[in-house]
């Protein structure tokens, strides 16, 4: 079946210190999403990147869907300790009826440091 | 605006006893449902999803099952819980191929 792996598994940085969380997928996908979870809560929805090469950009976060839609990025700059949380990426493994059901990509945590 | 209640937030139950989680959404019609299970520092997976009412589809084998039986409610249930069922479940809605608004999950322990 459809994998999602995301690298790394986890990252600790420094206040101010920039951050990348990788996602590839094992099939090519027709959308990618990106959810944050922090710690103790649920994920929330980010952003969904549709397009080839796409870039889009929120504040600090920037995420890249890649050319053959099978990897994407999500680099935060100038980091901040209300980036701590796990990223997790999302592929749609399949479209059932108007579902959209979503195989979520392993995640990366991320802790900030002062 | 729309918004999805899960309750309890947190539940402590004896193996062996039954479970029954619900999920209600509120502020739109026809919703895509699904349940997710979190184990501790891990990933999220699939459990279940529905696109209508009457509509289950389950992607792990086990003893949980779910029902939709209004357009809005989603219920997670199981007749008799295992060790092995604790952990984080998240119940979620979407539209088309949008994303999931999840819901505040619920914190299952089997003891």
């Amino acid at each position: 079946g459809q994998q999602v792996m995301q690298i790394p598994q986890y990252q600790h940085v420094q206040e101010g210190e920039d951050f990348t969380t990788y996602c590839n997928s094992s099939t090519t996908l027709s959308n990618i999403q990106w959810y944050k979870q922090r710690p103790g809560g649920h994920p929330v929805f980010l952003i969904q990147l549709v397009k080839s090469g796409e870039v889009k950009k929120q504040k600090r976060l920037t995420f890249q869907f890649g050319e053959a839609k099978k990897n994407s990025s999500l680099h935060i700059t100038a980091t901040q300790t209300t980036d701590v949380g796990t990223y997790f990426c999302a592929g749609p493994g399949e479209v059932t009826g108007g579902g959209n059901k979503l195989t979520f990509g392993t995640g990366t945590q991320l802790k900030v440091e002062l | 605006s729309q918004t999805i209640h899960q309750w309890p937030a947190t539940l402590v139950q004896p193996v062996g006893s039954p479970l029954s989680l619900e999920c209600t959404v509120e502020g739109t019609s026809n919703p895509n449902l699904y349940w997710y299970r979190q184990a501790a520092g891990r990933g999220l997976q699939l459990l279940f999803y529905s696109v209508g009412i009457g509509q289950i589809s389950s992607e792990v084998p086990q003893n949980l099952s779910a029902s939709r039986p209004q357009d809005r409610q989603f219920i997670l249930s199981s007749k008799k819980l295992l060790l092995s069922d604790s952990g984080f479940y998240l119940c979620a809605w979407s539209f088309q191929t949008y994303g999931y608004t999840f819901g505040s999950g619920t914190r299952l322990t089997v003891v």
